[in-house]
């Protein structure tokens, strides 16, 4: 089992849908959960931090964290073509003290 | 505000070849620095962290090696480049001890070993 695991997709939504990200993690000690973006060629950029279970919103971003699932995603919510890019989740894990990052889920938004 | 820069954006470099990649971070002091590769259509993968001047961490075995003269300065390099070594090297940092904190990328290098 990867420690971090995300669908690769592509997962494709119309402009203006909301884009469901999921990423599920392995070790039940991690503590900060981290969703960055990455547009083809350039390097990631962070876009959500989330350290406890609930939702956190941050405009059209929703980031959700269920801990005792092991599951934390991402929402976009009025998604538009410029949202297009591979998302990339990252926890950090208290087991090993790193940062592990996902294989990433490419969001691709129709017009 | 803090910045990070890294150059070259670009490489081409023959098999065999030396290679030197600078990083540098700007506006905070003692930062963690990490260098990532990213192979094409791939994962990142950690390859080297530093939590001060001096003090690198390696975490997979590799003809490279990483350098920490200054504070925020970060140098990854090698003596002889291997065809694997090919993909897209990220210098990130953070601020505070251990990877519990986000990590903040420059804009990379595209390496290609030819």
């Amino acid at each position: 089992q990867k420690e971090v695991e995300q669908n690769s997709g592509p997962l494709s939504v119309p402009e203006g849908a909301i884009a469901s990200l999921n990423c599920t993690y392995s070790d039940r000690v991690s503590q900060s959960f981290f969703w960055y973006r990455q547009y083809s060629g350039k390097s990631p950029e962070l876009i959500m931090s989330i350290y406890s279970n609930g939702d956190k919103e941050d405009g059209r971003f929703t980031a959700q964290l269920n801990k005792a699932s092991q599951y934390v995603s991402l929402l976009i919510r009025d998604s538009q073509p410029s949202d297009s890019a591979t998302y990339l989740c990252a926890v950090f894990s208290g087991n090993t003290g790193k940062l592990i990052f996902g294989q990433g889920t490419t969001l691709q938004v129709k017009p | 505000s803090q910045t990070i820069h890294q150059w070259p954006a670009t490489l081409v470099q023959p098999v065999g070849s030396p290679l030197s990649l600078e990083c540098t971070v700007e506006g905070t002091s003692n930062p963690n620095l990490y260098w990532y590769r990213q192979a094409a259509g791939r994962g990142l993968q950690l390859l080297f962290y530093s939590v001060g001047i001096g003090q690198i961490s390696s975490e997979v075995p590799q003809n490279l090696s990483a350098s920490r003269p200054q504070d925020r300065q970060f140098i990854l390099s090698s003596k002889k480049l291997l065809l694997s070594d090919s993909g897209f090297y990220l210098c990130a940092w953070s601020v505070m001890a251990g990877m519990s904190s986000p990590l903040h990328f420059g804009n990379g290098t595209r390496l290609t070993v030819t």
